[in-house]
């Protein structure tokens, strides 16, 4: 199975930062990586996908980039409503692994 | 719009089985995989497998082998997730989510099945 590891755990960042969660894969997986947000009892919503492309009706503000093992997730200035934890997966082979997640927090 | 439904929570005792429905709207059911993935309380993401509506096909993780089955029924554009034998460690929210395709990704999701497997 790839193993998927994102960093950090958790973060606490400020209304306005520039916010960037990575995600390492234990092989290559070219560009095929999928990142998530998740809120407190709700289903989670794709984000990005093929590790750059935005999903439609998401805001601007969130970018992907990365290939072969290392990806990041970008969140350019953090707003109220991007609290919650954010999830890579992999979509390379039949068994898509998920990383473990990052819990987004308000300072 | 396209819509996932997922039926309601359930309870059961150790060593019995759960059945969890979803059903489609919105889109050409045949044409995308429905993958389930479950998600323990405060825990990540477990993939289970998929089925392919267009025909039945399906894959399951490897650890599920052996008390998991997923079918569906295109009449209705539903799929089913049937896990037997429970377990106390099977306690957990499990989703439906839509295949994208090439790759892209799950959208959208089910509202999620919270199972509870209790004494």
């Amino acid at each position: 199975d790839i193993q998927m590891t994102q960093s950090p755990s958790s973060l606490s960042a400020s209304l306005g930062d520039r916010v960037t969660i990575t995600c390492r894969a234990s092989q290559t997986i070219s560009r095929y990586l999928n990142w998530y947000q998740q809120k407190p009892g709700k289903a989670p919503k794709l984000l990005i996908y093929v590790a750059s492309t935005l999903q439609s009706g998401v805001p601007s503000r969130f970018s992907g980039s990365g290939s072969g093992t290392d990806f990041s997730l970008t969140i350019s200035s953090l707003q109220p409503e991007d609290i919650a934890t954010y999830y890579c997966q992999q979509s390379y082979n039949t068994l898509y692994t998920f990383g473990q997640g990052t819990k987004l927090e308000i300072k | 719009q396209v819509q996932l439904v997922q039926s309601g929570a359930d309870v059961k005792k150790p060593g019995a089985s759960v059945r969890v429905s979803c059903k489609a709207s919105g889109y050409r059911f045949t044409g995308y995989y429905i993958h389930w993935v479950r998600q323990a309380p405060g825990q990540g993401f477990e993939w289970m497998g998929w089925i392919n509506p267009n025909g039945g096909a399906t894959n399951y993780a490897q650890k599920f082998r052996g008390r998991v089955n997923m079918a569906t029924d295109t009449s209705i554009n539903s799929v089913y997730l049937e896990l037997t034998n429970l377990e106390s460690d099977d306690t957990a929210l499990y989703f439906c989510t839509r295949d994208t395709g090439s790759a892209s990704g799950y959208d959208p999701w089910g509202q999620g099945t919270q199972v509870t497997v209790s004494a």
